[in-house]
């Protein structure tokens, strides 16, 4: 069975902390994909990042940085100081490489609260 | 900018009534996206498009219907209203598999 599980549901910081939010995905796929989004207290998603199967290394933009690891299968994403702007709900999602986005399995979120 | 605009942001209606929601796309992607966001359940899909003309139902489909009679529109229609139909809806487009674009949201309480 496919699954993505975000064991944390919520999480609160003080401005500065670091904070990682966990992923840990199930699939029976060779070649898939992985996202995280944002969405912000105003509702809107927002695509942050995708990572392809075969591409274990991490990736940093800004005080984000994920960490892909295919052998706990784990997808987590580190935010570096946070600010309060980073509160929201974050979301990790799975796919397959092929399918149009149809089959995206989608976690149930990581509500992060970021206090001043 | 391209953008993706749900209209309403809010609708309140009653059980047994006939509601649509407008998703409007300017990315110019084939493929669109209706999703409901409920707590506990994070995103499930309702109905996709992957084209003028083309409509297949998602895992949440019943009571739910989309028509796609150009690239730019996939209009959500709830045949008749039921409470368990509140919730918040998302309409998304990609062109083929690349990441979602989401729109802003609608939602929607039935009384």
């Amino acid at each position: 069975a496919q699954k993505v599980t975000q064991a944390q549901t919520e999480i609160s910081v003080v401005e500065k902390e670091d904070v990682t939010l966990d992923c840990v995905y199930e699939t029976r796929d060779t070649t898939y994909y992985l996202f995280w989004y944002k969405q912000p207290p105003s509702g809107e998603l927002v695509f942050l990042i995708r990572r392809n199967s075969f591409d274990e290394q991490n990736e940093i933009s800004g005080r984000y940085s994920w960490n892909f690891q295919k052998s706990t299968s784990s997808f987590n994403f580190t935010i570096t100081a946070s600010q309060v702007v980073d509160s929201a709900v974050y979301f990790c999602a799975l796919g397959p490489r092929a399918g149009n986005n149809r089959k995206l399995i989608w976690g149930l979120g990581t509500s992060l609260a970021v206090n001043p | 900018d391209a953008e993706i605009t749900q209209s309403p942001r809010h609708k309140i209606t009653e059980t047994g009534r006939q509601v649509t929601l407008a998703c409007h796309q300017t990315w110019n992607h084939n493929n669109m996206f209706w999703y409901r966001q409920d707590l506990g359940h994070g995103l499930r899909l309702i109905h996709y498009s992957y084209g003028v003309q083309d409509t297949n139902k998602g895992e949440v489909s019943d009571g739910y219907s989309v028509s796609r009679s150009n690239t730019e529109d996939l209009p959500l229609t709830l045949e008749s209203a039921a409470s368990s139909q509140t919730s918040v809806y998302f309409c998304a487009s990609s062109a083929g598999n690349s990441p979602l674009h989401f729109g802003n949201g609608t939602r929607l309480t039935v009384t």
